[in-house]
């Protein structure tokens, strides 16, 4: 039973353009949501993160976007570098879930 | 560098045999989690350990076993190994007890290789 997923197994966008990242999860314990990074030969990387209490969370060129009703967040990167080309992986928990669970991830490829 | 650390890099065996990985966490962290990520699989959770005790399990078969030591490192023991089995195995720690808000810190993982 995925309960978190990524639908789109890869993406591929062009230098200075906006990557959207999407993921859709089924589990309504989840109150909160975290993108990590990885980069091949290495663990991944935490990125950003948002509690349910919020509809956006915003560092950087890195934004991610919550729409509870829906399930679904999404991560917005904007410019894409040709560094931000990884594989990000969408996860949810929460307080009252007690553990993490792991979407499939995307990779991300930015072209220059 | 993310401050976990995970040994063997990299270890090649047979099917049928028995493996044990290590994992140091973080200083201060208490937490380790360990995670499995096969070939175009997401990472897959195993188990958690907080403070020596085992808090959550997830898809973990009973031909492995974790602990965590007083010293807070953590083992991940796999045995009757099969073809299956090959893949990159990750720890994470954590400061807190895994009702998980905050980040998890990865090591670089483990990648076991079933011949």
């Amino acid at each position: 039973d995925q309960q978190v997923k990524q639908n789109s197994p890869s993406l591929s966008v062009q230098e200075g353009r906006i990557s959207i990242l999407n993921c859709d999860y089924t589990n309504s314990m989840f109150d909160y949501f975290l993108w990590y990074k990885k980069y091949p030969a290495e663990g991944p990387t935490f990125l950003i993160s948002i509690s349910s209490i919020k509809d956006k969370n915003e560092d950087g060129r890195f934004t991610v976007f919550l729409n509870k009703s829906a399930k679904h967040l999404s991560l917005h990167i904007v410019p894409s570098q040709p560094g931000d080309s990884a594989v990000y992986f969408c996860i949810a928990g929460g307080t009252s879930y007690g553990k993490l669970t792991f979407g499939q991830g995307t990779i991300l490829t930015v072209h220059p | 560098d993310s401050g976990v650390t995970q040994t063997p890099k990299h270890l090649i065996t047979a099917t049928g045999q028995r493996v044990t990985l290590r994992c140091s966490p973080r200083s201060g962290d208490l937490s380790v989690y360990w995670y499995q990520q096969s070939l175009d699989q997401g990472l897959q959770f195993l188990i958690q350990y907080y403070n020596g005790e085992e808090r959550a399990k997830g898809n973990i078969l009973e031909r492995f076993s974790a602990q965590q030591f007083p010293d807070l490192h953590s083992e991940l023991n796999l045995s009757s190994l099969e073809l299956g089995d090959s893949a990159l195995y990750f720890c994470a720690s954590s400061v807190g007890n895994g009702a998980v808000t905050g980040e998890l810190f990865f090591g670089e993982g483990s990648r076991l290789t079933v011949l």
